[in-house]
């Protein structure tokens, strides 16, 4: 199985403040990765597929980058209602396999 | 609009079995295929498997294979997951998604209680 290794765990940011939140594969997915944004009592909801494209109505201060092993979920200018958990999820192999997750909050 | 409705909370006794449902509206499962997806308490996103319901054709995540077994009815739009042997590992949110790149569309999950 490919295991997605993601970081940071928790982040504490300001509003306004550009974060950015890491996942590593095991091996390489050649960018078949997905970034999903979690709210407590919620769905997921899909950030970013490909590795780098928008999903349909997200905000475009979200983008994602990377390729091979390394990939990265940025968030530019952050917002009161970015508050969530945050999971990347490989598709490129079964069994699909998501990172453990990154809880984002206020400072 | 695509919508995936699931069925209601389920409470199960240890060692019983329930089954889950996924209703889909707004676009045919069989052009697609049903993802499952569990998140126990305060924790991350497992992958439990997919089925293709055009044919019936599963895979599982291995530590799922004795646990899950997935099924679909394409006359009313709606797969189906059936968890056996309930133990109180078992107690968490169960999804159904679906989506080509990634999971674009999930139900609103079901949670799972396995208590005596």
């Amino acid at each position: 199985d490919i295991q997605m290794t993601q970081s940071p765990a928790s982040l504490s940011a300001s509003l306004g403040e550009t974060v950015t939140i890491e996942c590593r594969a095991s091996e390489d997915i050649y960018s078949n990765l997905a970034w999903y944004q979690q709210k407590p009592g919620n769905s997921p909801q899909l950030l970013i597929y490909d590795a780098n494209s928008l999903a349909d109505g997200v905000p475009s201060r979200f983008s994602g980058s990377g390729s091979g092993t390394q990939y990265s979920l940025k968030i530019n200018s952050l917002q009161s209602e970015d508050v969530a958990s945050y999971f990347c999820q490989q598709y490129n192999n079964y069994p699909y396999t998501f990172g453990a997750g990154t809880k984002l909050e206020l400072k | 609009e695509v919508q995936l409705q699931q069925s209601g909370a389920e409470l199960g006794k240890p060692g019983t079995s329930v089954k889950l449902s996924c209703k889909v509206s707004g676009y045919n499962i069989r052009n697609t295929y049903m993802h499952w997806v569990n998140q126990r308490p305060g924790k991350g996103l497992e992958w439990i498997g997919r089925i293709d319901p055009a044919n019936g054709n599963t895979i599982y995540a291995e530590k799922f294979k004795s646990k899950a077994t997935l099924t679909a009815d394409t006359s009313s739009n709606t797969a189906y997951m059936q968890l056996s042997q309930l133990k109180s590992d078992d107690t968490a949110i169960y999804f159904c998604a679906m989506g080509g790149r990634g999971f674009a569309y999930w139900g609103q999950g079901t949670l799972v209680t396995v208590s005596s």
